[in-house]
């Protein structure tokens, strides 16, 4: 079965501070990574995702992730966080077959005091 | 391009009582799949649908079911309300003609349900 792990909970940051948000997957096959934001009052919008190739993906708003097989691991950064970030952050895997279903972490809750 | 839309956006109801929450999916998509997001928790998998027939179930008792209809819009049932079922719940949409989109899924606004 897979599960998706995401160590912190609460995450407070300071405008124009740096960002590393930790994921860490289990499933014994190949995979789909994502990363959706919810925004306060919002709906889930996906940041960005990886299914194959390079393994740094860059989504919207300046946000990146590296896939490290080795670590079954997908962290999002960003090199300066705004206090328009402010949101749930949510890791999600999926298997490698069309049409199946995610797997969300916890969420991460991040807040940017301007 | 209509994104995914969902109905009702917020619904009250006692323990016992029956609920139904409809979806309409992203134009171009043939597959629906319905979460679970409790607060303070990420959202878990109900069940999918794809072209009318329940392609994946989560871990939820019968009493949760589903419905997607020929124009790929879907319903979830949920019988016998209890107190946990209060959440919000979530429908996404995928699929298309090429085959990356069929791995994106893309999330309504959810039905927020309270049962007292």
């Amino acid at each position: 079965a897979q599960s998706v792990s995401q160590h912190n909970h609460h995450v407070i940051l300071s405008e124009a501070a740096s960002l590393e948000l930790g994921c860490n997957y289990s499933y014994g096959g190949t995979v789909n990574l994502f990363w959706y934001v919810q925004y306060p009052g919002q709906h889930l919008q996906l940041l960005l995702k990886y299914f194959s190739g390079d393994p740094l993906v860059k989504g919207i708003k300046g946000f990146e992730a590296e896939f490290i097989k080795s670590k079954f691991s997908f962290n999002l950064r960003k090199p300066s966080v705004q206090w328009s970030d402010t949101a749930e952050y949510f890791c999600a895997v999926s298997s490698n077959f069309g049409n199946e279903k995610l797997t969300f972490g916890t969420g991460t809750r991040l807040t940017i005091i301007p | 391009e209509t994104g995914v839309t969902q109905s009702p956006t917020h619904l009250i109801k006692t323990r016992g009582q029956q609920v139904t929450l409809r979806c309409s999916s992203q134009s171009g998509h043939n597959t629906v799949s319905w979460y679970q997001q409790a607060l303070g928790q990420g959202p878990q998998f109900i069940f999918q649908y794809y072209r009318e027939e329940e392609n994946g179930r989560g871990n939820f008792p019968p009493r949760f079911s589903g419905l997607q209809f020929p124009n790929y819009s879907s319903e979830l049932n949920v019988n016998a309300l209890e107190l946990d079922d209060s959440a919000l719940y979530l429908c996404a949409s995928s699929g298309g003609t090429g085959v990356i989109s069929y791995n994106e899924q893309f999330f309504g606004p959810g039905t927020r349900l309270t049962v007292l």
